[in-house]
């Protein structure tokens, strides 16, 4: 049982818009604005996409992006692409002893 | 280029020992907090470990707490990760990561395997 919690599976069609769900708790998610989101494709390594809930790395796409509302947080892409079609994880510093917990990942899948 | 390669994964025994490496280059190793996550074969991520840049402040998952050690050398520009006491459930790849903020994974290696088996 991840500390966070992300829909198993999205989908949506090429140029369409889908949104990412990260729930947690005020020892996490919803008590503090460290809330990441990493992409990870096939047999590759993580990559960062966002950080700090909504701030993007140099050289990711402005199509990716993050918001928080409460205890959950949400990873939005817009004008989806092939490409796109990956894993992608939360994660969230935590008050716990853990430090940072993820969750358990999402499968996108573009139709 | 930031580049980070793990070595020393490989297939060991319930109970045995095994001692991770990740090898930093291409900016300055004693700069940043550095950590270890995991993912067994089709599961999804899970964080290990933490240290920070001087060595002084360590977290550990409650799953791996008293069997892994996590250490660094700066001079070296290496991080460790000393696993003892190894279980079936610790079969996974691990991945080394720069932390470049708090709780933020910036910059990930490849990752080695590790097998536990009789």
């Amino acid at each position: 049982q991840s500390a966070l919690t992300q829909p198993a599976s999205v989908s949506g069609s090429p140029g369409q818009s889908i949104t990412i769900s990260c729930t947690g708790t005020s020892s996490d998610v919803g008590g503090y604005n460290y809330v990441s989101w990493y992409q990870q494709h096939p047999g590759k390594a993580p990559k960062l996409m966002i950080y700090d809930v909504s701030n993007r790395p140099s050289g990711v796409s402005n199509r990716f992006s993050g918001s928080k509302s409460g205890n959950t947080a949400s990873l939005t892409i817009s004008g989806l692409q092939a490409e796109d079609e990956a894993d992608y994880y939360c994660s969230s510093y935590t008050s716990s002893s853990t430090y940072v917990v993820f969750g358990g990942g999402t499968k996108l899948t573009v139709l | 280029q930031v580049q980070l390669v793990e070595s020393g994964g490989g297939l060991v025994k319930p109970g045995g020992s095994l001692r991770l490496s990740c090898a930093a280059s291409g900016f300055t190793f004693s700069d940043y907090y550095m950590s270890w996550i995991r993912q067994a074969p089709g599961k999804g991520l899970e964080w290990v470990s933490y240290i920070s840049s001087s060595g002084s402040t360590i977290y550990y998952a409650d799953s791996v707490k008293g069997r892994f050690t996590i250490s660094r050398d700066n001079a070296k520009n290496s991080l460790y990760l000393q696993m003892n006491s190894l279980r079936a459930e610790d079969t996974a790849v691990y991945y080394c990561a720069r932390a470049g903020l708090v709780a933020t994974l910036d910059c990930w290696g490849q990752g080695t395997l590790v097998t536990v088996s009789s």
